[in-house]
């Protein structure tokens, strides 16, 4: 099945800073690669996503590439605000297999003010 | 805009006893997933339902059963609960042929 890593599972920056999030899956059949964002005692939050016939995606201050070559993508915040503290979920989906999300093991974001 | 509900949102239980949670998709949502997330973990699919039929399965154990109905909720139904058991329980929901995922709040189950 698919398997999804995510990297770091910690990211510490200064307020005004660039995050950025990466994350691989191992199957190249995986279309579509949405990111949560869940803040403690919530349920995930989609914040982007992207489909496998886009190379880049941007809302804002949060852009997600994706490279389907080497079966990865980014998650990117800048301008980072103390309301981005929160961890971060990647996830891949093959939607021909039945749509179950497979989800990254999740970034803890902490943004210094 | 409406979201997922679910209920109940805490729930305390012994071990061995059963339990019932409950998920209400978004309106016109007729896709259910049901995923499991325990302590500093990700979410972990455990069951899908389109149009009240099961549509994929995943490591969910024998103790569990689920369901959709006519309206589209659906309800996961814990049997013989055990400690490891103890986790947060979200749905989510999409319409057909959507694969986008609207999470619910969750069910945090506590089991003693």
């Amino acid at each position: 099945g698919e398997n999804v890593e995510q990297h770091p599972s910690t990211l510490s920056v200064q307020e005004g800073d660039s995050a950025v999030i990466k994350c691989t899956y191992s199957d190249s059949a995986s279309n579509y690669f949405p990111w949560y964002k869940q803040e403690l005692g919530k349920g995930p939050q989609l914040i982007i996503d992207i489909r496998s016939n886009v190379g880049e995606k941007k809302d804002q201050r949060i852009a997600v590439t994706l490279n389907k070559t080497a079966k990865h993508f980014s998650l990117h915040i800048t301008e980072t605000q103390p309301e981005d503290s929160a961890v971060y979920f990647c996830a891949a989906l093959i939607k021909a297999a039945g749509n179950k999300l497979t989800f990254g093991g999740g970034t803890r974001v902490l943004v210094k003010p | 805009a409406a979201g997922v509900i679910q209920s109940p949102r805490h729930l305390i239980k012994e071990k061995r006893e059963t339990a019932t949670l409950k998920c209400y998709p978004i309106p016109r949502h007729d896709t259910v997933y049901w995923y499991q997330q325990g302590p500093g973990q990700d979410p972990q699919f455990l069951i899908s339902f389109y149009e009240k039929m099961q549509s994929d399965k995943g490591s969910i154990p024998d103790r569990f059963s689920a369901q959709q109905f006519s309206d589209y909720h659906s309800e996961l139904n814990m049997s013989s609960l055990e400690l490891g058991d103890s986790a947060l329980y979200f749905c989510a929901s999409s319409s057909s042929g959507a694969d986008t995922q609207y999470f619910g709040p969750g069910t945090r189950l506590t089991v003693l």
